[in-house]
């Protein structure tokens, strides 16, 4: 079965410091993305990756960096942590960019900044 | 732009009863409808997804159909059980060559004993 896996699942940061999300998948896919979920508005994508060493913005990427070093892994990085990003951050990958594929999602990393 | 309404945001039944999750959906193209489903501390899982219109699509005893003239595709299930209580997002991508998911916002469906 399709594995995502993020790190850390859970994290307190301080207002103005750096923090990175980190996802590995063993799908061999070739998409990556990262969401946000907040009550109230479901998911809503961050930035996403069709290949290693490229990324792309998605809907909401103010605030947010990423970085996809191999097809296997794909970071989300906040360079300084404000408290509107208190959230649960959701990795996910699919194998092909077309409507109709599903995604396979980690179990999320829920992120505190104090 | 497009956009998807998950118009009830807790939904609590007593098991054994007949449910039914509402999801519509606006797009100009043709669409391509999607359920996920997250369990407590789990990840979202696909639960079932459709683009043929007045078809019903079934998973897991829960089932759905894309009526594209009403722009809806409502979950529904006969029964509930107490393992179906979870998070329930519907889901749109359309055909234009625009793929990215676009999410409700999200039916918490409690099954009480």
């Amino acid at each position: 079965e399709a594995a995502v896996t993020q790190s850390p699942r859970s994290k307190v940061a301080v207002t103005g410091g750096k923090v990175t999300l980190s996802c590995h998948q063993t799908n061999n896919h070739d998409y990556m993305y990262w969401y946000r979920q907040d009550t109230g508005h479901g998911l809503r994508l961050i930035h996403y990756s069709y290949v290693a060493d490229s990324t792309e913005k998605g809907d909401i990427p103010d605030g947010y960096k990423a970085s996809r070093p191999s097809q296997e892994n794909f970071s989300l990085i906040l360079e300084l942590a404000s408290l509107s990003q208190t959230a649960v951050y959701f990795c996910a990958s699919s194998d092909e960019q077309y409507s109709g594929n599903t995604l396979y999602f980690g179990e999320g990393s829920r992120l505190i900044v104090v | 732009g497009d956009s998807v309404t998950q118009t009830e945001g807790l939904v609590t039944l007593t098991k054994g009863l007949p449910v039914m999750l509402n999801c519509t959906y606006q797009t100009t193209y043709s669409p391509f409808l999607f359920w996920y489903v997250q369990h407590l501390n789990e990840a979202p899982k696909l639960l079932l997804k459709s683009s043929t219109d007045n078809k019903r699509t079934e998973h897991q005893g829960f089932y759905a159909t894309l009526h594209k003239s009403s722009s809806s595709f409502h979950l529904q299930k006969s029964s509930v059980q107490l393992s179906d209580s979870a998070l329930y997002f519907c889901a749109l991508s359309d055909r234009s060559g625009s793929w990215q998911l676009i999410f409700g916002s999200g039916t918490q469906l409690t099954v009480m004993p």
